[in-house]
């Protein structure tokens, strides 16, 4: 199974920062990797798909990047809304994987 | 718009059996509900997101994490829009809050979630 490790598992940070997470994939998996973002007692929300494609609707100031195993998702400037709970997950190959999630707090 | 309804959740007995069900409604554009994928995601208490299972749209081809093998079954009825996922031997690790979630290029529309306590 492939391994997904994201870092930092949790990042304190105030509005307006520019944020990155990365997900380092135990494999290459080209471009198939997949950004969530949760919110306490809310399901999962699909922000980021193909590593670099935004999901409809999803704001511009999201945007992730990589190929192969090494990836990144950054917040350009955070907004109140963006504190949360981000994962990322793979799609290569089953079994899908998430990494252990990274908890964006509030500074 | 899409939108997926679990139910079934419940309390129940190591070793016992539970049979989930997601609802979908919502397809536009020419698009069924099976001309997708449909996937299970589990969240236990206080942690992070585990992938359960996939089928595809015809419903020919299934998935499961190592964990479930032999004691899941993922299935969907296409002609009422239903996605399931029969639990059998259940175990207390198997406690969790399980979306189901619709397959394109990622995940993209997910239900509301429903809760399996497996518990004596």
């Amino acid at each position: 199974d492939i391994q997904m490790t994201q870092s930092p598992s949790s990042v304190s940070a105030s509005v307006g920062d520019r944020v990155t997470i990365t997900c380092r994939a135990s494999q290459g998996i080209s471009s198939w990797l997949a950004w969530y973002q949760q919110k306490p007692g809310r399901a999962p929300k699909l922000l980021i798909y193909a590593a670099s494609s935004l999901q409809s609707g999803v704001p511009s100031r999201f945007s992730g990047s990589g190929s192969g195993t090494d990836f990144t998702l950054t917040i350009s400037s955070l907004q109140p809304e963006d504190f949360a709970t981000y994962y990322c997950q793979q799609a290569n190959s089953f079994p899908y994987t998430f990494g252990q999630g990274t908890k964006l707090e509030i500074k | 718009e899409v939108q997926l309804l679990e139910s079934g959740g419940g309390l129940v007995q190591p070793g016992g059996s539970l049979r989930l069900s997601c609802g979908a409604s919502g397809f536009t554009f020419g698009f069924t509900f099976s001309s997708y994928a449909m996937s299970w995601v589990r969240q236990a208490p206080g942690k992070g997101l585990e992938w359960v299972s996939a089928i595809s749209g015809s419903g020919d081809n299934t998935y499961y994490v190592d964990s479930v093998k032999g004691r899941f079954t993922i299935s969907r009825d296409n002609s009422k829009n239903t996605l399931y996922l029969q639990m059998n031997s259940l175990r207390a690790e198997d406690t969790a809050v399980y979306y189901c979630a619709k397959v394109t290029r990622g995940l993209d529309y997910w239900g509301q979630g429903s809760l399996v306590t497996v518990s004596s």
